[in-house]
């Protein structure tokens, strides 16, 4: 275990659906990330929060849609999905703003669109 | 911005041999290079990582060499396991940003055969 959790492990979601994705570190770090990781493809980095703050959105369409009330918990809210968004969804944590900080990711949770 | 290149993408080894990813990057500012280990259903686990004021460092079986001049660094499995199969990750955070905003290789598949 590296100290952060995702629920759930697995979703499938109908194109229609609203579901949450939870993410709750128990490291005492104050950034949390979304990547995304499709197949054959590298990671893709989402949304990156500092201090509960967005300080990152690479391009991600508006249908997710992320929420941090604090620096232990991240969500990643998920409306009218497309089936190309079916993916293995990784959140990750750190302990701030220094390069140097190691990064340590949850299990993920994988998504099917249908 | 920062561009990370990482071979090959598949890799298959005997029990008891070694085992070499290399990976590549384009900004010469980065100065800190983690490696990440990803079994099947799991998230990425967090290795071994380099900082750029050294050349090398191990971890048991473990080691990772970095070239600053030639910008590429790499992993080294010795004595290798059937447990060590898995998918390896090399990543680099660009100069500037923290730890966790990573940009990652495309990731090498390693086979261990018994």
């Amino acid at each position: 275990e590296t100290g952060v959790t995702q629920t759930p492990r697995h979703l499938v979601m109908g194109m229609t659906n609203k579901k949450s994705l939870k993410c709750e570190q128990h490291l005492g770090h104050n950034a949390m990330y979304w990547y995304k990781q499709s197949a054959k493809k590298p990671l893709e980095l989402m949304f990156v929060y500092n201090f509960k703050e967005q300080t990152e959105n690479n391009s991600v369409p508006s249908r997710f849609s992320p929420e941090c009330p604090n620096s232990s918990h991240l969500f990643l809210h998920l409306h009218t999905l497309q089936p190309e968004d079916s993916a293995l969804y990784l959140c990750a944590s750190s302990q701030g703003a220094r390069q140097e900080t190691l990064a340590f990711f949850g299990q993920g949770t994988r998504l099917t669109v249908v | 911005g920062e561009n990370v290149e990482q071979h090959p993408s598949t890799l298959s080894v005997q029990e008891g041999d070694s085992a070499v990813i290399k990976c590549t990057y384009s900004d010469s500012a980065s100065n800190y290079f983690p490696w990440y280990k990803q079994e099947l259903g799991k998230g990425p686990q967090l290795i071994i990582d380099i900082r750029s004021n050294v050349g090398e460092k191990k971890d048991q079986r473990i080691a990772v060499t970095l070239n600053k001049t030639a910008k590429h660094f790499s992993l080294h499995i010795t004595e290798t396991q059937p447990e060590d199969s898995a998918v390896y990750f090399c990543a680099a955070p660009p100069y500037g940003n923290q730890g966790g905003k990573l940009i990652f290789g495309q990731g090498t598949e390693l086979s261990v055969k018994p």
